[in-house]
Formats: structure tokens, C-alpha cells, sequence
């Protein structure tokens, strides 16, 4: 079944304790996203990948931090949360560019006290 | 930039009625993809739809895109098309630009 996974689907932690989301598309897709949803703000983008070794910010970038080593996978790396990234983050991916059909992770619900 | 508006932000229907929901966008535009966001909060991609119409199922979408709109048709509704749907197109810098959704509530 082509997807995009995510872990956790939740998670609570302190402020400053490094944390990774992880996402994983088995669609050999060239184009992955993470963005951010808040209430009132709607879905920002934080970083994209087009391809392999290839990131570049989004809208919201501050605070976060991507790789993409392999196709498949393009984790998401909080090196010190704080409660501002209280979130729920979505990863994406499509075949070459966002231009194309999009499909997202279930969601990665985050709190940080 | 380009603007993503959709319309009407919020609906309420009982179960068994039909709906239309639209997004207007400000430039042209050669893909547009319709989303809906259900109440545990997953996206799931309903139609990649740049122009024409699409069915599946109870949903049908048309894009104008001459006209720079498009529309959601939900016929039939259930209580699980609650959630927001939202619309979305790529802008000339590669960014996919979201609208500003439509929360929609199906009773029973």
C-alpha cells in the first residue's frame, strides 16, 4: 500500500531534550515536505527536499532541522523544543514537485513543556 | 502572492444532503489538489484536479481554471465527511499554497 509513515503519532516532552520525528514514503517519490499546523495559522511548510542531499527552508524553518540521505526517509530533528513547537506536523511527499498529487503522513502530534 | 480562498468557511448539514464547496484562486494556476481533514486530524488527498471533472464515489470535483475556481460536490453527506476540507495550489516559487478551508459538520 503506498504511504507516508510518521513516529511518533504522539508525543510529550521537556523543553530542550532533542527529539526526531521520523517519515517514510515507500512511493519512490523525489519531492518530501514537513509543515506545521496551528490553529489560526493554517499549514506552514518548515523545510522541503526535491531529492536526495537536497533540502532547502520553508516558511517557518526556525528551530528545525532535516536530512534526506536516503529517498525514502526525511527525518525531522528538534535539537532544543520549546513550547512554541507545540504542534501537529505532517510530513508529504509527491512524485517530483509539489506540483503533483501530494500525500501526507498521519500527523505527528507534539507538546513541549 | 497567490491567494487561496475558499468558501463558505464554515457549513452545517443534516445527514442525506448535498453540498458544494468552493476555492477561488488569484493567479493562474496548472494544478489544484482538494483535501480533507478529518477530526483525528489526518489529510487525505481527495482529487488532484488542475482542470476538468472528477468523481469518486459521493465526491465530484470541477475545475474552471480560466476562471481560476474550484468546486467540492458532496452528495448524499455522512457523518464521516465531517472535518475541513481545504484546497491547494502550487505558486511560481514551488510552494504549495493552502486555502483557508471549510469546516464542515454533518448531524445525523
Amino acid at each position: 500500500e503506498a504511504q507516508v509513515t510518521q513516529n511518533p503519532r504522539y508525543l510529550i516532552t521537556v523543553t530542550g531534550k532533542k527529539l526526531t520525528v521520523t517519515c517514510s514514503q515507500n512511493m519512490n517519490h523525489e519531492y518530501m515536505s514537513w509543515y506545521r499546523q496551528d490553529p489560526g495559522l493554517g499549514l506552514r511548510q518548515i523545510y522541503y527536499s526535491m531529492n536526495v542531499e537536497v533540502t532547502d527552508k520553508g516558511d517557518v524553518p526556525e528551530g528545525y532541522k532535516v536530512s534526506r540521505k536516503e529517498k525514502r526517509n526525511f527525518p525531522l530533528i528538534l535539537e532544543s523544543p520549546s513550547p512554541n513547537q507545540t504542534s501537529l506536523y505532517f510530513c508529504a511527499s509527491s512524485f517530483i514537485n509539489p506540483g503533483y498529487e501530494q500525500y501526507f503522513g498521519p500527523g505527528t502530534r507534539l507538546t513541549v513543556t | 502572492g497567490i491567494q487561496v480562498e475558499q468558501s463558505p468557511p464554515d457549513l452545517i448539514l443534516q445527514e442525506g444532503a448535498n453540498s458544494t464547496l468552493r476555492c477561488n484562486f488569484s493567479d493562474s494556476v496548472n494544478n489544484l489538489q482538494w483535501f480533507h481533514q478529518n477530526p483525528w486530524g489526518q489529510l487525505i488527498n481527495l482529487f488532484y484536479i488542475p482542470s476538468g471533472t472528477k468523481q469518486n464515489g459521493r465526491l465530484s470535483a470541477t475545475t474552471v481554471a480560466t476562471e481560476r475556481y474550484s468546486l467540492l460536490y458532496i452528495s448524499s453527506s455522512q457523518t464521516t465527511d465531517s472535518g475541513v476540507y481545504f484546497c491547494a495550489v502550487v505558486n511560481n516559487t514551488d510552494k504549495l499554497i493552502f486555502g483557508t478551508g471549510t469546516r464542515l459538520q454533518v448531524f445525523p
